[in-house]
């Protein structure tokens, strides 16, 4: 089982680059990387996916390094609006790895001030 | 991404009672999933909604308490059974859109909060 590592917390300010690591030292050959955040009172949302080296979309970037052992997820100049919490995912059920891929930890909660 | 929604997306029931929440999918989708996020805590999957058969429970809950259909790939429902007040949870119906050559990608309804009191 991929069980992976996050912060509990995190605080930061408003126009900083946050940095998120999660630790996922047994993922598996086939296993994806895959981030959600969550505001209060509703369901998650997905952020971003990679298998390896960099990915960027419209909202953050995610590194994974060579040995896939960790990734760091990448916010880029937050808001007030960006205080949730975030989730890493590792796994992947298409590949025979089970629910992995949608087991939930308990996240990082990212608190931004102004 | 898929449109889900959730029906009720609030309600208080009574202790011993059985609500059924809805989840109505605008695509067809292979792949559905119940959790439940209690107060303060991260989510636990609950179970696959399969099509056409019974659900594939996880570690921790059964069919008896938690009764889950799957008529097509745009719907299933989740009933949560003679309800206690450790029962009050938010339900979130999911869909996986990953695809075989990608790992999972979940996107999520806006919950059913419910309050067993």
């Amino acid at each position: 089982l991929a069980k992976t590592t996050q912060p509990i917390s995190m605080d930061s300010y408003e126009g900083q680059e946050v940095n998120i690591t999660c630790s996922h030292n047994n993922i598996a050959t086939n296993d994806y990387i895959t981030w959600y955040q969550q505001f209060p009172s509703q369901g998650p949302r997905f952020i971003i996916q990679g298998y390896k080296t960099k990915v960027t979309n419209e909202v953050a970037s995610l590194f994974i390094p060579a040995d896939r052992k960790s990734s760091t997820l990448s916010l880029p100049r937050v808001s007030l609006s960006d205080t949730a919490v975030y989730y890493c995912l590792v796994g992947n059920m298409y590949s025979g790895g089970g629910a992995d891929g949608l087991t939930f930890g308990k996240g990082t909660h990212l608190i931004i001030q102004p | 991404s898929a449109v889900i929604s959730q029906k009720p997306s609030r309600d208080i029931c009574q202790r011993g009672t059985s609500l059924t929440i809805q989840c109505q999918v605008d695509s067809q989708v292979t792949m559905m999933f119940w959790y439940r996020q209690q107060p303060g805590q991260s989510l636990t999957l609950i179970a696959t909604a399969n099509q056409g058969s019974e659900a594939t429970y996880e570690s921790g809950f059964v069919i008896d308490k938690f009764p889950i259909s799957r008529p097509n790939l745009t719907f299933s429902t989740l009933t949560v059974s003679n309800m206690s007040p450790e029962d009050s949870s938010i339900y979130l119906c999911s869909v996986d859109e990953g695809q075989g050559n990608s790992g999972n990608t979940i996107y999520f309804g806006e919950g059913s909060w419910l309050t067993v009191v």
